[in-house]
């Protein structure tokens, strides 16, 4: 495609579910961000990759926060046992080498809900 | 690790007149400062960057200045329109990562 792609658009679940969310970054870009943004606030840094590796994990909130990238492409985020204050929009981004080279592309956003 | 503190939090200006927002850093070791826009319910997205080694770009209504010496770069927005009204969010780059300031919500009356 030709923009960043996150899916689920929209999830509700319950307190202690685990959810699964999917990025896919535009094509050939080597750089992936993961960023949270709760109501009115700002943009909180989760995770970043360069390829499949994860030079900075240092924004994960909790050990319950996991995220893989494959393939130098696709990422998924994994929350564990979700608790309320786990909701956000969870907004991911890619780029073509760095987030200090140049622009990040940020898909819509997966919005998560915890009952 | 880089923090960033961006002022104010809200703004309200008259169509027309001009817009300013600040942001400062803590690492001297970042040099890349983008700014993001966010209009009601879109992504952000890239609206003008500056790099280390320049104190001020320009792009028709926008402009932005960086003093690396005292750690802080400003938004300037001249001849406001409405469709300028957005969230408006600084960063700085630091080892890789982007980190963003809280953001200003910037109301242009009509």
């Amino acid at each position: 495609g030709a923009g960043v792609s996150q899916s689920p658009s929209n999830k509700v679940t319950e307190k202690g579910k685990d959810v699964e969310l999917r990025c896919d970054p535009i094509s050939g870009h080597t750089a992936l961000y993961w960023y949270r943004q709760s109501l009115g606030q700002g943009l909180e840094f989760l995770i970043y990759f360069q390829g499949n590796s994860a030079p900075d994990k240092s924004g994960l909130p909790s050990d319950r926060f996991s995220a893989e990238r494959t393939g130098g492409s696709v990422s998924t985020l994994t929350i564990q046992r979700t608790q309320q204050e786990d909701s956000a929009v969870y907004l991911c981004a890619s780029s073509l080498e760095g987030g200090n080279t140049g622009e990040l592309f940020f898909g819509e956003g997966s919005r998560l809900t915890v009952l | 690790g880089e923090n960033v503190e961006q002022h104010p939090s809200t703004l309200s200006v008259q169509e027309g007149d001009s817009a300013v927002i600040k942001c400062t850093y803590s690492d001297s070791a970042s040099n890349y400062f983008p700014w993001y826009k966010q209009e009601l319910g879109k992504r952000p997205q890239l609206i003008i960057d500056i790099r280390s080694n320049v104190g001020e770009k320009k792009d028709q209504r926008i402009a932005v200045t960086l003093n690396k010496t005292a750690k802080h770069f400003s938004l300037h927005i001249t001849e406001t329109q409405p469709e300028d009204s957005a969230v408006y969010f600084c960063a700085a780059s630091w080892n890789e990562k982007l980190t963003f300031g809280t953001g200003t919500r910037l109301t242009i009356i009509p």
